[in-house]
Formats: structure tokens, sequence, C-alpha cells
């Protein structure tokens, strides 16, 4: 069975600043790696996966995230953010064999200040 | 376009009563999954299914049935059973595994109230 923990329910930060939301994960099994962001009221949209190859992954509206097999980490990252990347952002791990099913963590509530 | 429907966006229930949620897809994908999100604990799968007419129970089933007759469709009925159907619910539904996007692509949910 896998687990996903994301270390920060919140995180408060200033419009043009960096942000890092972090994510661990647990898994006797290899893993495929998933950020989704959910806007209120609204469905998830897929910012960015991992399947293989480079650790280092880029994904949309200039977020990226990085694998860190020895770690069992998948933090997102963003070098400046908006105003409207005030929204809730989940991880997720789906088993690499197996019926695709997801689990998520409990989501990290990212709020931007002017 | 294609996507996910969900239908209806909010729905109030009195206790006691069963109600349906509609789950449409013209994705042409074979699965499809259900979620019930309550605040602070991320989404938790109730059913999925790979296949039309079959499907299997998720980590939260208890209260909850559903059906595969189409491929488009997978609808989620609550039942009274359920203890406490207040939340969210999401419909997702993805092509099969290691066959290309490996990711699940979401509805825009219901949001059920149990009044």
């Amino acid at each position: 069975a896998q687990s996903v923990t994301q270390l920060d329910s919140q995180v408060p930060v200033f419009e043009e600043a960096p942000v890092e939301l972090r994510c661990n994960y647990s898994s006797s099994v290899s893993v495929y790696l998933f950020w989704y962001v959910q806007y209120p009221n609204q469905g998830l949209q897929l910012l960015l996966k991992y399947l293989s190859g480079s650790t280092l992954v880029k994904g949309i509206n200039g977020f990226e995230a990085e694998f860190n097999k020895s770690q069992t980490s998948f933090h997102l990252r963003k070098p400046s953010v908006h105003i409207s990347d005030t929204a809730e952002y989940f991880c997720a791990v789906s088993e690499i064999q197996g019926a695709q099913k997801l689990v998520f963590g409990q989501g990290t509530r990212l709020t931007i200040n002017p | 376009d294609g996507g996910i429907t969900q239908s209806p966006k909010y729905l109030f229930r009195k206790e006691g009563q069963n109600v349906t949620l509609s789950c449409e897809q013209n994705l042409n994908h074979d699965a499809m999954y259900w979620y019930r999100q309550d605040p602070g604990q991320g989404l938790r799968l109730i059913y999925y299914s790979q296949i039309v007419n079959d499907f299997q129970k998720g980590d939260i089933a208890e209260g909850y049935s559903v059906s595969r007759e189409k491929k488009e469709s997978f609808p989620l009925t609550v039942t009274s059973a359920q203890k406490n159907p207040t939340a969210f619910y999401l419909c997702a539904s993805s092509i099969p595994p290691g066959q290309g996007a490996d990711e699940q692509f979401f509805g825009p949910g219901t949001r059920l109230t149990v009044l």
C-alpha cells in the first residue's frame, strides 16, 4: 500500500516570492508521482507528473518538481508566485503496475498575499 | 470538446433518501473512478471501473453503489446507509495503465449536502 504526506496544510507567501510545497511518499513498489491543483469549487487539474527519466519535471503555470528517490520526496516549486496561484495543491502516487488507483495527500492550501 | 461532466453541481438530500450522482465522459477512456473529498483529508477512492460491466470497491465503498453499463457513464448512488454523506464528490477517467498518459482527468465535481 502507498501513503502520501504533504507536510504543510497551509502555506502563505507574498506575491512574486518563491514557494515550495513539500510531499513525501511511502511505497513498497515503484510508483508514478503527480501534482494536481484545485481552484475553489472545481475539479482537479494536472500540474505535472513524474513517470521516469529526468528527476526534474516541469509543468504548467511555471511549476516544477523534483523526484528524490532516496528521500522518497516529490516537492513542488515555483520561483515567483502570482495571485492567481492561490489554490489547493495535491500530491498523489499510483503504482506503476496495477489498476492506476491514485493515493492522495491531504492537500496544501497556498495563499498568495499582495 | 472532450471532457468529463458531472451533474448536478449542487445536490441537497434529506436523511434517509438515496441519491444518484451522474458522471459522463466523451474521452473514450476505459477506466473511471469516484472520489470523495472532505476538508483536510484529500481525496479518497470510493469505487473504480476499468471496463464496462465491471467495477471494484475502493477504500471507502460502504454506503455507496455504482454501475457501469456504458463506457461513457459511471453513476454513483449514495444510499441511506452512508452515515455521513455530506461531501464534494469527484469523478475521474483515464486510459488503461501502460498505454500512455498514465494520469486521471477530473470532472468539476458535485457538492452533496444532507439536510
